[in-house]
């Protein structure tokens, strides 16, 4: 089973700066099938990258993905109010499916 | 518009019993699998069962391996979890979760969520 560590656990900014947020992979995850959700509080995830850097649809282009192999990144060129929530990775590359622990985007 | 409507939550005691169902609508569901999602008080994603879109494949992790079960419906294009067995550890927000791929043998991503569903199993 692959095990997605992501990092850091908390990440504390302001609106309007830059944030990247890590997904690293115990083993390789083949054809970088890898998947970014946001979560917001008391709602359900949403699905914003898949393929390591497609934006799925309605995602603005703030929204960035990148990475391969076992690094993988998400960046939020711009934070805005509505990004301090949480986000978590999730592979597909290997059976069975796993989900990364989560980073909370918070304001500074 | 696609749309999943989780029901069945509630209260229930340990060693005891739950169905819930996940309604479908805006989409092939005879096409998709489908995914249970869980999220406990606090914590993160955990997968708990995983069907096919014609459900010759399903996936379970130890957790909830021989106490949970998936089905679903084509027909009602309705997804079902059947939990038993259960323990103040299954406590959590249940989602139902559509899968991207289409008529595949294989698992993808879950591109389209439902609001979940509350299980509480306490005494």
């Amino acid at each position: 089973e692959i095990v997605l560590t992501q990092s850091p656990g908390t990440l504390s900014l302001s609106p309007g700066e830059r944030a990247t947020l890590s997904c690293r992979a115990s083993q390789s995850v083949s054809s970088s099938y890898l998947a970014w959700y946001q979560q917001k509080p008391g709602q359900a995830p949403r699905l914003l990258m898949y393929g390591a850097s497609s934006r799925a649809t309605g995602i603005p282009d703030r929204f960035s993905g990148s990475g391969s192999g076992t690094d993988f990144t998400l960046t939020i060129s711009r934070l805005e109010p509505e990004d301090f929530v949480v986000y978590y990775c999730q592979q597909y590359g290997s059976s069975p499916l796993t989900f990364g622990g989560g980073t909370k985007v918070e304001i500074k | 518009q696609v749309h999943l409507v989780e029901s069945g939550g509630g209260v229930v005691q340990p060693g005891g019993s739950l169905r819930l169902s996940c309604a479908a609508s805006g989409f092939p569901f005879r096409n998709h699998a489908m995914h249970w999602v869980r999220q406990a008080p606090g914590k993160g994603l955990e997968r708990v069962a995983s069907i096919l879109y014609d459900g010759s494949n399903k996936y379970y992790p130890d957790s909830v391996k021989g106490r949970f079960s998936i089905s679903r419906d084509n027909s009602k294009n309705t997804l079902y979890l059947q939990m038993n067995s259960l323990r103040a550890e299954d406590t959590a927000v249940y989602y139902c979760a559509k899968d991207e791929g289409r008529t595949a043998d294989y698992y993808y991503y879950m591109d389209v969520w439902g609001k979940g569903t509350t299980v509480t199993v306490s005494s």
